[in-house]
């Protein structure tokens, strides 16, 4: 069946940084773009960031552009977050998430999600 | 760039019909028809239910219906049932080719 997996998750201090994978299995994972999307705690979603099928094209959430880099390896079917400089305020659950699009290209809605990974940023 | 603006909660008695709005700017929603909608239950993870403004994913129960007007998306529930108490989120494609949510609705049936 179509499956996310995030893992990588875990505590960091104030300025550290993090890399998230997403294992991508039950879909050609190439022909889909893809998000990252957290939920800190009680809060509501804030979309992160974006990158096309092919890898080519990436877009960032103003709050951690700069700090945060999205890329995917489409040999592994792997998705990824690389976080740096890290704030008490990207605590959250990282989801990985698919773009619904395939061959016709980025549709903008969010169809499959994994059940994410949590990052706590605390001294 | 701020999030959508929803209302924080919206509540109606088994039977009716509660509309949730999304107001963005010209920017976002009113620029685009890539606004989509988002069931989120305690704990689980978010589900897709409309998306281009009003078209509905197969096995998505017909009472869900969505709109746009100007800068501003709403989302019906009709009919509502003890099992659509969840928060609803919305969410926009932008000028900038980002995407943005809304701050999410808790619909509570009465």
């Amino acid at each position: 069946q179509v499956q996310l997996v995030e893992s990588g998750g875990g505590v960091v201090q104030p300025g550290g940084s993090l890399r998230l994978s997403c294992a991508a299995s039950g879909f050609t994972f190439s022909t889909h773009g893809m998000y990252w999307v957290r939920q800190a705690p009680g809060k509501g979603l804030e979309w992160v960031a974006i990158i096309t099928k092919e890898g080519g094209i990436d877009y960032y959430a103003q709050s951690v552009q700069g700090r945060f880099i999205i890329s995917r390896d489409n040999s592994r079917n792997t998705l990824y977050l690389e976080m740096n400089s890290l704030r008490v305020e990207d605590a959250a659950l990282y989801y990985c998430v698919r773009d619904a699009g395939t061959t016709t290209g980025t549709k903008y809605y969010m169809d499959v999600w994994g059940e994410g990974t949590t990052v706590t940023v605390s001294s | 760039q701020s999030a959508l603006t929803q209302p924080a909660s919206v509540s109606g008695s088994p039977g009716q019909s509660i509309t949730i709005s999304c107001t963005g700017t010209s920017s976002d929603v009113g620029g685009y028809d890539w606004v989509s909608w988002y069931q989120q239950d305690p704990g689980k993870v978010p589900k897709l239910i409309i998306y281009d403004v009003i078209n509905r994913p197969s096995g998505v129960s017909n009472r869900f219906s969505g709109s746009k007007s100007g800068n501003t998306a709403s989302l019906t529930i009709s009919g509502l049932q003890a099992e659509d108490e969840a928060d609803y989120y919305c969410s926009s494609y932008t000028r900038r080719s980002t995407l943005l949510f809304g701050g999410g609705t808790k619909v509570t049936v009465l």
